[in-house]
């Protein structure tokens, strides 16, 4: 059974704060991704990474950066945070070639 | 790039009706096409999928169709139940996943 998990579920940060995102998967996927959830926009994709190193802007990737130095862990950072960056940060992974995402629990972060 | 379109947002029915969520897609050379529960303060989930050389899949209660030529795929669920209730987010990739908006299935006992 895919284990995804995430660094945290709620996450309370100020303005211009920067903040690590974790997520660490232990299914050997090469492929990770992080999106982010809103209402009525559904999940959005930030960043992506095929593998350890790479990295893949997504449709929204202002604002945001990524770090995968080893392959279960895959970090997005919040340089300068803005309040139009609270959400519900989603990480995933999948196999090479395959097609199911397996999603974590999610983080939601709160930017005051 | 690809554009997801998802309706309706909410749909409420009586326990035991069926419900149908209706995506739209933009890019032609997109060739996966899943659908993901989220219940309340959970992770999404695949529930069914199907690929574009298929034209409908059936997993008990739940069916999926594809018309290719219309850029249209939908998700049926039967007999409705309470724990039916959640979240669904169709999506369609190419090489990589969009997601429509999403729609608030309320099943009412």
């Amino acid at each position: 059974d895919v284990k995804v998990t995430q660094s945290s579920r709620y996450l309370v940060k100020r303005t211009g704060e920067k903040v690590f995102l974790e997520c660490v998967q232990d299914m050997d996927h090469e492929n990770m991704f992080w999106y982010r959830q809103d209402p009525g926009l559904g999940l959005r994709l930030i960043y992506f990474s095929y593998d350890v190193k790479m990295k893949e802007k997504g449709d929204i990737p202002e604002g945001y950066s990524v770090s995968r130095e080893k392959k279960e862990r895959f970090s997005l950072i919040l340089e300068s945070a803005s309040t139009n960056q609270t959400s519900m940060y989603l990480c995933a992974n999948k196999v090479v070639g395959a097609y199911e995402q397996y999603f974590g629990p999610g983080t939601r972060l709160t930017v005051t | 790039g690809e554009n997801v379109e998802q309706h309706p947002s909410t749909l409420s029915v009586q326990e035991g009706d069926s419900a149908v969520i209706k995506c739209t897609y933009s890019d032609s050379a997109s060739n996966y096409f899943p659908w993901y529960k989220q219940e309340l303060g959970k992770r999404p989930q695949l529930i069914i999928d199907i690929r574009s050389n298929v034209g409908e899949k059936k997993d008990q209660r739940i069916a999926v169709t594809l018309n290719k030529t219309a850029k249209h795929f939908s998700l049926h669920i039967t007999e409705t139940q309470p724990e039916d209730s959640a979240v669904y987010f169709c999506a369609a990739s190419g090489n990589k996943l969009v997601f429509g908006a999403g729609t608030i299935l309320r099943v009412k006992s």
